[in-house]
This record gives C-alpha cells, sequence and structure tokens, in this order.
C-alpha cells in the first residue's frame, strides 16, 4: 500500500471548518483513501472514505484531487470534542490488505 | 449495540514476566485485529484473524507474543517473556470482514513494563 503525508500538527478555531490534507503521490489506481481519528485515550474511529469522488457524510466531506495525489478532510464546523489524531490511509478496498497508520496530525480546537 | 470490549485497562508488570490481554469483539463481525501502539505512534497490526484462522501475523513477535481466538469470537494476546519495549497500547478491532471499510477498535490495555 502506498504511504501518506500529513502535516504533524494543526489547530483550529471552534465553529471553523478544519482543512486537514494529506499527501499520496504514489497512489495507485485501485487504491481507497480512507480517514480514521483517535482521540485521547479510545481506539481509532472511522470518519470517511473515497476513490476518486468527492464524497460526505454526517461526519465530514472528503475532497480528493483529480490526479488522486492529494486529499482533504473537511469538518465543516469544528467542535472541541473534534480534537483528536487525524490519521490519513491508503488501502486496496475489498481485499485483506491491512490499514497502515502513520503518525497523523494532531488537531486542536481552540476555544 | 455493544462495542469491542477489552481487559484489563491498563497492566503494569516487571520485564520477564508474563501478561495477557483478552477481547470480545462486536456480535456477528468475523475479523478480529490486534494491534500495539507505542507512544506517539500510529497503531501497528500485530495479527488478523478471520474465524478461528490467521491470515496476517507476519509483524507479530512470534518468540514472545502469541495470539488465539479458539472459537471465532474471543481473543487472547500473550506476552511471554515481556520486554521494556513492549509498554504500549494493546488496542483490539473487529469488523464484519477483511474487506470492511470500517474497523471498530476497543478502549485499549495499557501495558507498562519496568
Amino acid at each position: 500500500d502506498a504511504k501518506t503525508t500529513q502535516p504533524p500538527s494543526m489547530d483550529c478555531a471552534e465553529g471553523r471548518a478544519a482543512n486537514l490534507p494529506c499527501n499520496h503521490s504514489t497512489i495507485s489506481g485501485n487504491e481507497y483513501v480512507y480517514w480514521y481519528r483517535q482521540i485521547h485515550s479510545q481506539g481509532p474511529q472511522y470518519i470517511i472514505h473515497g476513490l476518486k469522488n468527492n464524497e460526505t457524510n454526517e461526519m465530514a466531506s472528503l475532497i480528493i484531487t483529480e490526479d488522486r495525489k492529494s486529499s482533504t478532510l473537511i469538518l465543516p464546523h469544528a467542535t472541541l470534542r473534534d480534537t483528536a489524531v487525524y490519521y490519513c490511509i491508503v488501502r486496496v478496498d475489498d481485499t485483506g490488505n491491512q490499514f497502515y497508520f502513520g503518525t497523523g496530525t494532531s488537531l486542536t480546537v481552540i476555544p | 449495540e455493544a462495542g469491542v470490549a477489552q481487559s484489563p485497562r491498563y497492566k503494569i508488570i516487571e520485564k520477564r514476566q508474563s501478561v495477557a490481554f483478552w477481547c470480545n469483539p462486536i456480535s456477528g463481525h468475523a475479523t478480529l485485529y490486534w494491534y500495539q501502539q507505542i507512544l506517539g505512534q500510529g497503531p501497528k497490526l500485530l495479527i488478523q484473524f478471520q474465524n478461528n484462522g490467521v491470515v496476517d501475523d507476519s509483524q507479530l513477535p512470534k518468540d514472545r507474543f502469541s495470539a488465539e481466538r479458539l472459537k471465532g469470537v474471543d481473543s487472547t494476546l500473550k506476552i511471554q517473556p515481556a520486554k521494556l519495549e513492549d509498554s504500549a497500547v494493546y488496542l483490539c478491532a473487529s469488523s464484519l470482514g477483511q474487506g470492511s471499510y470500517e474497523q471498530y477498535f476497543g478502549p485499549g490495555t495499557r501495558l507498562t513494563v519496568t
């Protein structure tokens, strides 16, 4: 599976949109982009995933560039409870391939 | 729906001692994972079960770590003997199947080896 690059940390004001970037320049055509987050002292939690189209669910939006070499996770109205480490992962879907969690981006939402 | 249960939540042992962790996955989930998360790093997969069979244990230090899922439900992870570098959070996760996009994680067991 391809590797990803994320900034180590970011801050965001409460109520504003949080935009978390991820670079996956070596992604293969059949690899999906996944986002998980890990709140302190908890296990990771699935947020969203996509292949090439933008995706939106109740938690977030995922914007994937046309060349698929990068993506952005958007939390539209960040709250203090969104403070967490966010992991961007690429993986071939519908296989038993494991998720490779990197070090992620530590997002701090500031009141 | 009950989540993934793990016990104990915390464990402190001395090096060279043995320790075991228990995991009860979400009912009906065929795939079970054990991860090791060292402070400041992301989780690293140790072993993956599909029902009671091992799918991937390539990153499991087999000289000291062992895991089983005898009846395809609960699982135990054992370390014998423990080393200082085994200090970490051990996370259990489950999913409906191998290709599932969503893994459900338990709260983890924080192990400290002194």
